[in-house]
């Protein structure tokens, strides 16, 4: 089956500090990774995205490489802001179809002043 | 982009009524809708996908009579909890996906917070 592993949060950092959430993934087929990001009470929004293998999404700073070989989908960024606060998702879906979406356990991130 | 609204945002009622929450794909036809739940400080849980004007495939353990889905046009689904009690408070998400499939990346809605007292 699919599953997706995400590095355990919350995860705090200081302002302007560098960014790494580990995420890896299992799939039958060929899958599409997400990256999506959720702000307190609200839903989730699309961060970033890849659709083949050493595709880079990128997006507000954020980057992450769709790497096959060691089937991983890490979330990186430069220097932090407070405002990135959030919980960060990893997904994946079986490309080509509309598919469910198979989401990891969410990473809390705290970027503090 | 492709944007989904989800009505209400929030909402309160009484344990023993039904509650319907709206999911409308603004700016695109929405082939398949997905509907979610997340408990505090959790991960989404998928409850069903429905596509328009057939029945939802429901995930296994949740009750289908309970929650109501229905998908009758290709920007509109509603999800129905009927006969609520306060287990069935929760934050509730929908995500929509257009013909063109991840092209979207799987829009969600804002969410609706539910509170049975």
């Amino acid at each position: 089956g699919n599953s997706v592993t995400q590095m355990e949060g919350p995860v705090t950092l200081s302002e302007e500090a560098f960014l790494t959430i580990n995420c890896t993934y299992t799939a039958t087929g060929y899958p599409s990774l997400f990256w999506y990001v959720q702000y307190p009470g609200e839903g989730l929004q699309l961060l970033l995205k890849a659709t083949k293998a050493d595709d880079k999404g990128s997006n507000k700073g954020f980057e992450a490489t769709y790497r096959k070989e060691t089937t991983s989908f890490h979330l990186e960024k430069g220097s932090v802001q407070v405002s990135d606060s959030a919980v960060y998702f990893c997904a994946l879906s079986i490309t080509g179809t509309a598919s469910k979406l198979t989401f990891g356990t969410g990473t809390r991130l705290q970027v503090t002043l | 982009g492709a944007v989904v609204s989800q009505h209400p945002s929030w909402v309160i009622c009484k344990s023993g009524t039904s509650v319907k929450i709206e999911c409308r794909s603004l700016d695109f036809q929405a082939t398949t809708m997905f509907w979610y739940r997340q408990f505090p400080k959790q991960s989404l849980m998928l409850m069903a996908t429905s596509n328009e004007g057939s029945k939802a495939t429901y995930e296994q353990g949740v009750e289908k009579d309970k929650f109501l889905i229905n998908h009758a046009s290709l920007t509109l689904s509603t999800l129905t909890v009927t006969s609520a009690h306060p287990e069935d408070s929760s934050f509730y998400i929908c995500s929509a996906v257009g013909m063109e499939g991840v092209i979207y990346g799987y829009t969600f809605g804002s969410g609706t917070r539910l509170t049975v007292v």
